[in-house]
């Protein structure tokens, strides 16, 4: 059965500290592995998006990392902001449909304390 | 910021009544989508459309029906709202080349009492 099993499940930090949230997949054939950011009562945001041969991908501040031999990925937040505070979700694609199926994680809720 | 919009953002509603969601896009996307998501878990897709006249029912089992009359329209409507839908209904369009990025609306949460 195809998952996508995101940890930890929530996570409080204080600003300007680092942090790494973390999506283990089950999903084949793989075809690629987003990371999105959802702040509260807003619709998912895309950070990155890594495919098969690549193991690293950064936006800014966001750094996601695959590795595909083991399917697990993770996404480190440098000197997090207030405004990070939001739920990340690990969202993966197979590769066999034509509609791109996706699977998404239920997320990793992030609190940053000033 | 995608250009992605849902009405209303807010609705509380009595059992039985009608709602229609509205979704509309203005990035000239075929394909389009809408999600359910509940508090703390996982979003899932109850119904898809690669373009004008064409909607297909997801994963997630719904009472509700779409239609795809216009390309950058994809309104959802519940013919009887019932306590069991209240949840978070999200909207979302991609491209039709290959496996693009979907771009989601922000939303339209649902409360039926």
């Amino acid at each position: 059965k195809n998952q996508v099993e995101q940890s930890p499940q929530s996570l409080i930090i204080l600003e300007g500290k680092n942090c790494t949230l973390q999506c283990n997949y089950t999903v084949s054939p793989f075809s690629n592995l987003r990371w999105y950011k959802q702040d509260t009562g807003r619709g998912p945001v895309s950070l990155t998006i890594m495919t098969f041969s690549e193991n690293t991908k950064s936006n800014g501040r966001y750094t996601a990392t695959l590795d595909a031999d083991t399917k697990q990925s993770s996404l480190h937040i440098t000197a997090s902001q207030l405004s990070d505070s939001a739920s990340y979700i690990c969202v993966v694609t197979d590769r066999g449909s034509t509609l791109g199926r996706l699977y998404f994680g239920r997320g990793t809720q992030l609190t940053v304390w000033p | 910021e995608a250009d992605i919009y849902q009405t209303p953002r807010y609705l509380v509603i009595g059992t039985g009544k009608k709602i229609t969601l509205e979704c509309s896009q203005t990035m000239g996307h075929d394909k389009m989508y809408w999600y359910q998501q509940d508090p703390g878990m996982e979003l899932h897709l109850i119904h898809y459309s690669y373009g004008v006249n064409s909607t297909e029912k997801g994963d997630l089992s719904s009472e509700s029906t779409v239609s795809r009359i216009r390309t950058e329209h994809f309104p959802l409507t519940l013919e009887s709202a019932r306590p069991s839908h209240t949840s978070q209904y999200l909207c979302a369009s991609s491209t039709r080349q290959g496996q693009e990025t979907q771009y989601f609306g922000p939303g339209t949460r649902l409360l039926v009492l």
